[in-house]
């Protein structure tokens, strides 16, 4: 079974520059979600959907932060403008509808910005 | 507010010897209590679980985990360390209002040879 795939694995952009990150979950997993790990810290959500529907984005900042995921499959994660605390590991997961708890990881898009 | 807490950033064991990772939590109800393992360079990796039944749940890679309801633990434990269990763990735990997985700050493991 393929995991989760992200890309890009490593990202460097300048502040108030724009990036995009991409994640192809799991073929069935219909609950997906993406995590803002920063140094140090463990991972914290920004962003939960089922299917192609918005479950959760409280701790999305949404002045700067978008997120959408067509057809219910692939999502994209947008950044615009960077800001220099935006650096970290962003982490996509998915998981079964019946187990949100089990939840599979990629292996992330580190991202620095200068 | 319900948390999770690590209170150790780092443990060393030698191989061989028994390893105990901690993990304490507060949440409202019963809980849910995870464990994810994040090598190098990769994703965080599903250990194991603890919703309802035994207090000692057996993982992946020979982990096991003890709920401590009276001590509000859930420490992950390994009778014999490898060298290749060295990596970053995440004890979890479900936010019983919202639903989500509320992270540690995770402990790195480290097993000298």
């Amino acid at each position: 079974e393929a995991g989760v795939a992200q890309s890009p694995r490593y990202k460097i952009i300048e502040k108030r520059q724009s990036v995009a990150f991409w994640c192809n979950p799991i073929s069935g997993h219909a609950t997906l979600y993406w995590y803002q790990q920063i140094l140090g810290q463990g991972p914290k959500l920004l962003i939960q959907f089922q299917n192609n529907g918005v479950v959760d984005d409280s701790q999305l900042p949404k002045d700067r932060f978008s997120a959408e995921r067509l057809k219910g499959v692939d999502s994209t994660l947008k950044i615009q403008p960077a800001k220099l605390e935006d650096s970290a590991v962003y982490l996509c997961a998915s998981s079964l509808a019946g187990t949100p708890y089990e939840q599979y990881f990629g292996p992330g898009t580190r991202l620095t910005v200068t | 507010a319900q948390s999770v807490a690590q209170p150790e950033d780092q443990v060393n064991v030698a191989e061989g010897n028994p390893l105990t990772v901690k993990c304490t939590y507060s949440v409202s109800g019963n809980p849910y209590l995870f464990w994810y393992v994040q090598y190098p360079n990769r994703g965080l990796q599903f250990l194991l679980k603890y919703i309802t039944g035994d207090n000692l749940v057996k993982g992946s890679y020979g982990f096991e985990a003890e709920f401590n309801k009276s001590q509000t633990s859930f420490h992950l434990k390994k009778p014999s360390a490898l060298v290749s269990d060295s990596a970053l763990y995440f004890c979890a735990v479900r936010d019983s209002y919202t639903d989500k997985l509320i992270f540690g700050t995770g402990t790195r493991l480290q097993v000298f040879p």
